[in-house]
């Protein structure tokens, strides 16, 4: 089991520019989602995902931010255009979904730096 | 909304010393809650979960305890050891199915 694999670990950019956060969830979970930590607001939900349809997207900061899962193995977060305050470690994570006592495994991150 | 504290904030032991580590929510209708460790530059790791209908749940050294009525969670590390030391987050899932997070509890074990 290789884990939650998230691409790349390190991001860094000028403002204006576009990024885009990979993630592949571990084979046969069905629910995805994407976390932003920083020091000053925790660990806040952003989107999550259900057999790929997007089921909460309210943690979306703004316009800004959007996220795809065209299939049960991969998903993108993009940012486009990126500001200084998008600066965070973005995290994604997979579940078994059907059962909401299933815990949630986390990938290694990647660290944005919006310059 | 559900809001989950975690105290202390960070913590420094001596090697072999018990750990003990809170955190309270302030809504009691919830699915579950799980203790997870964060190390450096890592993502999180579950460590236990406990359901709404459990007391507590137990892995190796490590023991958590649920009140549910009250709003607390309890985790415990039996004599600690410098590999044990993390962060250490608490989450809650919420009758709402959404899960909210405390900040965490920073674990310094000193050998």
């Amino acid at each position: 089991d290789a884990g939650v694999i998230q691409s790349p670990r390190h991001e860094v950019t000028e403002m204006g520019q576009e990024v885009t956060l990979r993630c592949k969830p571990i084979s046969g979970h069905n629910s995805l989602f994407w976390y932003r930590q920083t020091m000053m607001r925790g660990l806040e939900l952003l989107i999550y995902f259900n057999n790929n349809v997007p089921i909460d997207d309210s943690g979306m900061p703004e316009d800004r931010f959007s996220a795809k899962m065209p299939n049960a193995s991969f998903s993108t977060l993009k940012i486009q255009p990126s500001e200084p305050r998008d600066s965070a470690v973005y995290f994604c994570a997979s579940s078994l979904g059907a059962d909401y006592n299933s815990p949630l495994h986390f990938g290694n991150g990647t660290r944005l730096t919006v310059t | 909304k559900q809001e989950v504290t975690q105290i202390p904030a960070a913590l420094s032991v001596p090697e072999g010393e018990n750990l003990v580590l809170n955190c309270s929510f302030t809504d009691s209708a919830i699915y579950n809650l799980q203790w997870f460790r964060q190390d450096p530059g890592k993502g999180l790791t579950s460590l236990l979960l406990i359901q709404s209908s459990q007391r507590e749940q137990t892995s190796g050294r490590l023991n958590a305890s649920l009140d549910k009525s009250s709003g607390r969670s309890t985790l415990y590390i039996a004599a600690s050891q410098p590999g044990d030391s993390a962060t250490y987050l608490c989450a809650v899932l919420s009758n709402d199915y959404k899960l909210s997070f405390g900040a965490g509890t920073t674990v310094t074990v000193r050998a």
